[in-house]
């Protein structure tokens, strides 16, 4: 059964904290993603990669970096948290690159920033 | 930027019901994808669908993919409450990159 796990289900953070956002996926795919999910606006890609230690720049990276040191693992940093990074975040893998290879997504990290 | 559109961004209906929700785009994209979300879960992929014209059935739901590869739809007969959730479209353009649409949330009422 594929699986991509989350570190955790819900955080609450304060402003200028830095935030890690860990995912694991354990089915050997070279591309990982993460997107956050706010109402209304859907799914907006921050960053993913396509290989070990490599990173691309989604739709909306700015105040968010991204580490991939392991295969099965891509985290999420945010450096400094702000109010409006308050959302939803998903992190999905993929065999491979396209619309043609199904997108597994984690259950999901609300994350609230006070 | 492409952008993708659903409508409607709610429906609540009774079950055994039929109901027809819609993407839409001004851009073409090379593929289109259905995911659902169920709460607390992130999306499930539904169906793929790559040739413009293309339906595809998947038990009590028909998914069609339009002429011009801009927009789609997803109908389904029937509903039950087990199709309650937020159905995503994600379109991939020639840049493989995903661009998903805001989704509806439909509610299935037994």
């Amino acid at each position: 059964d594929v699986k991509v796990t989350q570190s955790s289900r819900y955080l609450v953070k304060r402003t200028g904290e830095k935030v890690f956002l860990e995912c694991v996926q354990d089915m050997d795919h070279e591309n990982m993603f993460w997107y956050r999910q706010d109402p209304g606006l859907g799914l907006r890609l921050i960053y993913f990669s396509y290989d070990v230690k490599m990173k691309e720049k989604g739709d909306i990276p700015e105040g968010y970096s991204v580490s991939r040191e392991k295969k099965e693992r891509f985290s999420l940093i945010l450096e400094s948290a702000s109010t409006n990074q308050t959302s939803m975040y998903l992190c999905a893998s993929s065999f491979g690159a396209g619309g043609l290879y199904e997108q597994y997504f984690g259950p999901g990290t609300r994350l609230t920033v006070t | 930027t492409q952008l993708l559109e659903q409508s409607p961004q709610f429906l609540s209906i009774q079950e055994g019901e039929n109901l027809t929700v819609y993407c839409n785009s001004s851009s073409v994209f090379s593929s289109l994808q259905w995911y659902r979300q169920e709460p607390g879960e992130g999306p499930v992929l539904l169906v793929t669908v790559v040739t413009g014209g293309e339906v595809k059935k998947l038990k009590r739901l028909t998914f069609q993919f339009g002429d011009a590869r801009k927009d789609s739809s997803l109908h389904i007969t029937a509903a039950q409450p087990g199709d309650t959730g937020l159905y995503l479209c994600a379109g991939v353009g020639y840049g493989q990159n995903f661009v998903f649409g805001p989704g509806t949330r439909l509610s299935v009422l037994p």
